[in-house]
């Protein structure tokens, strides 16, 4: 049973430039998340999608879009990428109809921002 | 969401058990205690969660005090492998966002 795997795990890009990142999430999940780790903080969350749609979002610029599949898997869009967008970046599954079981993450994408 | 307290770091001795204290006196009745671990370079992992009793996995125990404002999480038999930041946290639930703080560095010593 696979877990939530991301793509690519690690990329490069330069200030301005535009990036796509990818998440498919546990078997049998239907809703991802998406969070941001800079360098020694915790991970802090950028927004939610269940049923194709964003349903909720955290304190984070339009710059940061999001998409969902009919699959469930999810992308997360940057623009106009800035040097302070260098973290990893995490995404994480679950399952609407068993509200109080955990989301599970990936191991993330490493951004760097040059 | 609640907030967490919990301490910057933690020392343990290897075979020992581990004790790490989560401070959350503004949950809420419908809230859940969540901990995660996180290895350098990894996702955050999964370890234990619980509403109101003590919970007990394969991997820790959990332990909620009666008025639910404090928890504790306990690795029975400490390996090096445990070496890791954990975070305590709470939330609703897995359809609501996790709100990480700086979590405890818990050092496994040989």
């Amino acid at each position: 049973d696979a877990g939530v795997t991301q793509s690519p795990t690690h990329l490069i890009k330069t200030r301005g430039q535009q990036v796509t990142l990818r998440c498919s999430p546990k078997s049998g999940h239907d809703t991802v998340s998406w969070y941001q780790q800079a360098l020694g903080q915790g991970p802090q969350f950028i927004f939610q999608y269940y049923e194709e749609e964003e349903r909720q979002r955290g304190n984070f610029p339009d710059r940061f879009s999001g998409h969902q599949f009919p699959n469930y898997s999810s992308e997360l869009n940057v623009n106009a990428l800035l040097l302070g967008d260098s973290a990893l970046y995490l995404c994480a599954s679950s399952y609407t109809g068993t509200p109080d079981q955990p989301q599970h993450f990936g191991d993330g994408t490493r951004l760097s921002i040059l | 969401d609640a907030k967490t307290t919990q301490p910057t770091s933690m020392d343990c001795a290897e075979g020992r058990a581990a004790n790490l204290p989560c401070n959350h006196s503004t949950i809420s009745g419908n809230e859940y205690v969540y901990w995660y671990r996180q290895i350098h370079s990894q996702g955050p992992q999964y370890i234990i969660h619980g509403l109101k009793n003590n919970e007990t996995n394969e991997m820790a125990s959990l332990i909620i005090t009666e008025d639910r404002k404090s928890s504790t999480l306990i690795l029975p038999h400490a390996t090096l492998r445990d070496t890791a930041v954990y975070y305590c946290i709470v939330s609703r639930g897995s359809n609501y966002k996790l709100t990480f703080g700086k979590g405890t560095l818990l050092t496994v010593n040989p």
